[in-house]
């Protein structure tokens, strides 16, 4: 079966540090992506992780831990921009030329002044 | 802007009727996708093309169907509609559908069924 869990609300001060957790139980796995929703607007991509271990992209960091099939997503100084949902998504690629992305609901992130 | 249009904005019809969600991808993309976003619901993969092949299939349902054309571009065809089809549909596009892409998504279809 394929089963991804996010917290569904989180909030933080603007300035701040958050980190959005999410686990993954999936039969095929090649790889974990963390996309941005404002709410009504596409989602917008944030960091895309394969290998064990943390990535840096700025403000936003991604880790992953495949043994564990955990993911956060590490969000700095946070500003009022960031609020939005933050998605998780597991690439399902039980065969070579396929690419099905598996999304968790999403966490709702709230910045407050 | 990720490249990817999708047409209409919004879509506003009654139950029973069919409709035509339109999408073409950035440019040079040959792998189209198409997702539904429900109220307060994750993404649910529907279907994924190819250069114009279907790739692979998720929920979608048999009142659904998609195609993608020579020039790429992909059309979602949703018939005999019910309320709870109402959602945002959104198109996806990567340059090849395999290993190591990113899928960018378009701005959404906003569909109300009536």
């Amino acid at each position: 079966g394929q089963n991804i869990d996010q917290p569904t609300e989180m909030t933080a001060t603007e300035g701040a540090i958050v980190q959005i957790n999410c686990t993954y139980q999936t039969s095929g796995f090649n790889g974990l992506f963390w996309y941005q929703q404002h709410a009504g607007e596409a989602p917008t991509f944030l960091s895309y992780n394969v290998l064990d271990g943390l990535e840096e992209k700025g403000r936003f960091s991604s880790f992953l831990s495949r043994s564990k099939g955990y993911s956060y997503l590490l969000l700095k100084e946070l500003q009022m921009k960031d609020s939005a949902s933050y998605l998780c998504a597991v690439r399902d690629l039980r065969s070579y030329n396929t690419d099905k992305l598996i999304f968790g609901t999403g966490t709702r992130l709230q910045v407050f002044p | 802007d990720s490249g990817v249009t999708q047409t209409p904005k919004h879509l506003i019809t009654a139950t029973g009727q069919r409709v035509t969600l339109r999408c073409s991808p950035r440019s040079g993309d040959l792998s189209v996708y198409w997702y539904q976003q429900s109220l307060d619901q994750g993404l649910q993969f529907l279907i994924q093309y190819y250069n114009g092949e279907e790739r692979a299939k998720g929920n979608i349902l048999e009142r659904f169907s998609a195609q993608q054309f020579p020039d790429l571009h992909s059309e979602l065809n949703l018939s005999s509609l019910e309320l709870g089809d109402s959602a945002l549909y959104f198109c996806a596009s990567s340059a090849l559908g395999g290993a190591g892409d990113t899928q960018y998504f378009g701005p959404g279809t906003r569909l109300t069924v009536l």
